[in-house]
């Protein structure tokens, strides 16, 4: 069965640390895969995606992604945190827009 | 800058009644999907649409029912609300074609309360 798994319920970051956010899927074959953002009271917005080729992507916002498919995983990275990046994130991951399996989020709080 | 409309943003409402959350988009988007969003929950797609005329349900069973009579809008009804369908509600659009390969566009949702 499809599923995302995103290990990290809730994390904390001072203001100019690396972030790294957990993904690990479950598919039957390579799917694609992405990332978004949700801000408190919107919608969510695509971050990055990958389909193939480099397994390093770049995003908007300075955010990053490398899928591993040994390890069946898609972290998300970001080298300095800003204020603005607190929201919550969500891994996806499906071959069509239909089938999509999303992650329950994980909360990003960042410290002054 | 997405443009896709959600009203009303929020709804307090009794046991019983009927009530239709409204979806439109103006990027004229042939693909149409409905979300529910509960809590430290993954997001459960209840209703797509290919196009006007089209509609399928998602993988999350869902009492509610959709129709799409014109590109832009995707309304989703429910008859009778309950309790249990106190949640978030995401409208969301697409491109067709090219598997998902074009991305989705979120509204800011609905979260609905039923008393």
């Amino acid at each position: 069965a499809q599923s995302v798994t995103q290990p990290d319920i809730h994390i904390t970051v001072s203001e100019g640390a690396s972030l790294e956010l957990r993904c690990n899927y479950s598919y039957g074959a390579t799917p694609y895969l992405f990332w978004y953002v949700q801000s408190p009271g919107q919608g969510l917005q695509l971050l990055l995606k990958y389909f193939s080729g480099d397994t390093l992507v770049q995003g908007i916002k300075g955010f990053e992604a490398e899928f591993k498919r040994s390890q069946s995983s898609f972290n998300l990275r970001k080298p300095s945190v800003h204020w603005s990046d607190a929201a919550e994130y969500f891994c996806a991951v499906g071959r069509n827009n239909n089938d999509m399996r999303f992650g329950a989020g994980t909360r990003l709080t960042v410290k002054p | 800058e997405a443009d896709i409309y959600q009203t009303p943003r929020y709804l307090v409402i009794g046991t019983g009644k009927k009530i239709t959350l409204e979806c439109s988009q103006t990027m004229g988007h042939d693909k149409m999907y409905w979300y529910q969003q509960d809590p430290g929950m993954e997001l459960h797609l209840i209703h797509y649409s290919y196009g006007v005329n089209s509609t399928e349900k998602g993988d999350l069973s869902s009492e509610s029912t959709v129709s799409r009579i014109r590109t832009e809008h995707f309304p989703l009804t429910l008859e009778s609300a309950r309790p249990s369908h106190t949640s978030q509600y995401l409208c969301a659009s697409s491109e067709f074609g090219g598997g998902a390969s074009y991305e989705q566009y979120f509204g800011p949702g609905t979260r609905l309360t039923v008393t």
